[in-house]
């Protein structure tokens, strides 16, 4: 079965230090793996995606992510957290080649700390 | 801009009521998707559409109905036989259902009983 664990329901940083958050995911074939980002009351917005090209991933507003395989493991991370990075974050595997299926993560709320 | 537009932001539903949540896209996307988000379960599959006039269910598929007679629209009925229908529901949509596509969010209707 695939599935997709998130480590930390609850991550706090200070302002301006690294950010690492962690995603585990088990799967039988290729996956493609995401992560997104969540704002209160607001729809999941895109951060990066692998899809067995590069393992180190580059996303928008300054994130990566390191597919490795050996680990099973995507996780994200960020060299300097900023305020506005405050959200919820999914960690998504997807896989079926023609036809997606698609399993979230239960997510993790960062929180920056001023 | 291209988009999902999601409609309404509030929802309120009276005992024994069906309501609908709106959602309408522009990207000229094939594949579209609603979603159940409650606290701390990430998120779950009501109803997938791959094309027009076809849907599927997904794993919460039961007390709700979904209809898909036009490319850029997708409604979801949330019928009275939903019993605990208070969630945050999302749109999505994706170019097709490869599984490595990313998906486009709204930003969901949230759903409260009075």
């Amino acid at each position: 079965a695939q599935s997709v664990t998130q480590l930390d329901s609850h991550v706090s940083v200070s302002e301006g230090t690294p950010v690492l958050l962690r995603c585990n995911y088990s799967s039988s074939y290729s996956p493609s793996l995401f992560w997104y980002v969540q704002h209160p009351n607001k729809g999941l917005q895109l951060l990066l995606k692998y899809t067995s090209a590069a393992t180190l991933v580059k996303g928008i507003n300054g994130f990566e992510a390191e597919f490795k395989k050996s680990e099973t493991s995507f996780h994200l991370t960020k060299p300097s957290a900023h305020m506005s990075d405050a959200a919820e974050y999914f960690c998504v595997v997807s896989w079926g080649g023609g036809y997606q299926k698609v399993t979230f993560g239960t997510g993790t709320k960062l929180q920056v700390i001023p | 801009d291209g988009g999902i537009t999601q409609s309404p932001k509030y929802l309120f539903r009276k005992e024994g009521q069906n309501v609908t949540l709106s959602c309408e896209q522009n990207l000229n996307h094939d594949a579209m998707y609603w979603y159940r988000q409650d606290p701390g379960q990430g998120l779950r599959l009501i109803y997938y559409s791959q094309i027009v006039n076809d849907f599927q269910k997904g794993d919460i598929a039961e007390g709700y109905s979904v209809s898909r007679e036009k490319k850029e629209s997708f409604p979801l009925t949330v019928t009275s036989a939903q019993k605990n229908p208070t969630a945050f529901y999302l749109c999505a949509s994706s170019i097709d259902r490869g599984s490595n596509q990313p998906q486009h969010f709204g930003d969901g209707t949230r759903l409260s009983i009075l």
